[in-house]
């Protein structure tokens, strides 16, 4: 039972539009989201989170929206750049946050064409 | 400042083999927790140590156990391999500040023939 969701196994975006990826997830107890990227051959690398007690937080390029009631979040990139080309993973923890098991999507191939 | 560091980077075994991984962790950090990557699929929680000792566990089977070293390190084993477990392993650490990332090094890929 996948209690992340990430739908779309794929995104394609032309250099400097404005990337959405999309996250759900079924768990209520989920009070922490995070979003990774991942190139080829490397670890996951931390892009931002938000708390549940929060709706939007924004790390220049990067801005993550999170709408409890729906239980959907959704992480926005503007302006893409080549160099955004990666799998990006939504993952959710509960019970207080960071120093809890994570719990990943199938992620999200994301290709920023020049 | 060295980020998260695991060893080896591939590794190939057999069937009923034994394996050891390792990661050293952030410079700071205290928490050590292990993911299995299979292919096309996300990162599964194995477990999670903390003051030397296994603090939460994933559905993995007893197989799998690990240890966390005085400094922080920790070693993930691996008992009796099957096919299945081929994948990206994959070591995170973070500080005892709730709410601060965990962050990842860049994995070992077992494979099993």
């Amino acid at each position: 039972d996948q209690q992340v969701k990430q739908n779309s196994p794929s995104l394609s975006v032309q250099e400097g539009r404005i990337s959405i990826l999309n996250c759900d997830y079924t768990n209520s107890m989920f009070d922490y989201f995070l979003w990774y990227k991942k190139y080829p051959a490397e670890g996951p690398t931390f892009l931002i989170s938000i708390s549940s007690i929060k709706d939007k937080n924004e790390d220049g390029r990067f801005t993550v929206f999170l709408n409890k009631s729906a239980k959907h979040l959704s992480l926005h990139i503007v302006p893409s750049q080549p160099g955004d080309s990666a799998v990006y993973f939504c993952a959710a923890s509960g019970l207080g946050g960071n120093n809890r098991k994570l719990i990943w999507g199938l992620g999200t191939s994301l290709a920023v064409n020049p | 400042d060295a980020g998260v560091t695991q060893s080896p980077t591939h590794l190939i075994k057999t069937r009923g083999q034994q394996v050891t991984l390792r990661c050293s962790p952030k410079s700071g950090h205290d928490t050590v927790s292990w993911y299995q990557q299979a292919l096309g699929q996300g990162p599964q929680f194995i477990f999670q140590y903390y003051e030397e000792e296994e603090r939460q566990r994933g559905n993995f089977p007893d197989r799998f156990s690990g240890h966390q070293f005085p400094n922080y390190s920790s070693e993930l084993n691996v008992n009796a391999l099957l096919l299945g477990d081929s994948a990206l392993y994959l070591c995170a650490s973070s500080g005892g500040i709730s709410n601060q990332p965990q962050h990842f090094g860049d994995g070992t890929r077992l494979s099993i023939l």
